[in-house]
């Protein structure tokens, strides 16, 4: 089946700093969706592209969906103690079937 | 705007007994999800209802998982009989029009 590559698998940072993730697949996908999970709680949606190309923001985060549609990124800047988390890429196939990573987990030293 | 609810938050059996989790979609959400997150791993879908016709079940282990969603709103998914592997959290997700899925806050099952 369809699988997404996540990396780097955990990143432990200085608050402050900018981070930089990505989700590589070998299949093309129709929507790339970014969510951040916390501890005990489900998944909440930061951010959803829709085009090859598309750079979409929420606030500190900054996304992308590739031009080959086979991969993503997120970036976040100027990282606070509150981003700490788990990350996690999906992409979307038809149907509205949603693939996830394995997810990035993000450590920040205050 | 009320999320997605779930419950129970937490519940521990033994194996070969058997639980059933509740969902109530954000209201007016027609798609309905169910998955499955093992710990370390992203998750996984089992079952998607569209109103109440299951749309994709096919990574949902028949023989001992079970969902309905007979009102076209809330729905259960049932384990009988439970497997020490069955543990993990279990989300429910819904979305209106298909793109953005939101999800509820999980029940964590454990099977000991």
């Amino acid at each position: 089946g369809q699988q997404l590559n996540q990396s780097p698998q955990s990143m432990f940072i200085q608050e402050g700093e900018d981070v930089s993730m990505n989700c590589t697949s070998s299949s093309i996908f129709n929507t790339w969706l970014w969510y951040k999970q916390d501890p005990g709680e489900g998944p909440v949606l930061l951010i959803a592209l829709y085009k090859a190309g598309e750079l979409t923001s929420n606030g500190r985060l900054t996304a992308q969906f590739g031009i080959t549609r086979k991969d993503s990124f997120l970036n976040i800047s100027a990282s606070i103690p509150s981003d700490v988390g788990i990350y996690f890429c999906a992409g979307q196939l038809g149907g509205n079937k949603l693939v996830f990573g394995a997810g990035t987990i993000l450590r920040v030293k205050s | 705007e009320a999320g997605v609810a779930q419950s129970p938050r937490y519940k521990i059996i033994e194996k070969r007994q058997s639980v059933a989790f509740w969902c109530n979609p954000i209201s007016g959400h027609a798609t309905l999800y169910w998955y499955q997150q093992i710990l370390g791993q992203g998750p996984k879908l089992l079952i998607q209802f569209q109103n109440n016709g299951v749309v994709d079940d096919s990574q949902l282990p028949k023989d001992r998982f079970s969902a309905e969603r007979l009102k076209g709103v809330d729905s259960t998914l049932k384990i009988q009989p439970a497997k020490l592997e069955d543990s993990a959290v279990y989300l429910c997700a819904s979305s209106l029009a298909g793109f953005e899925q939101y999800f509820g806050p999980g029940t964590r099952l454990t099977v000991t």
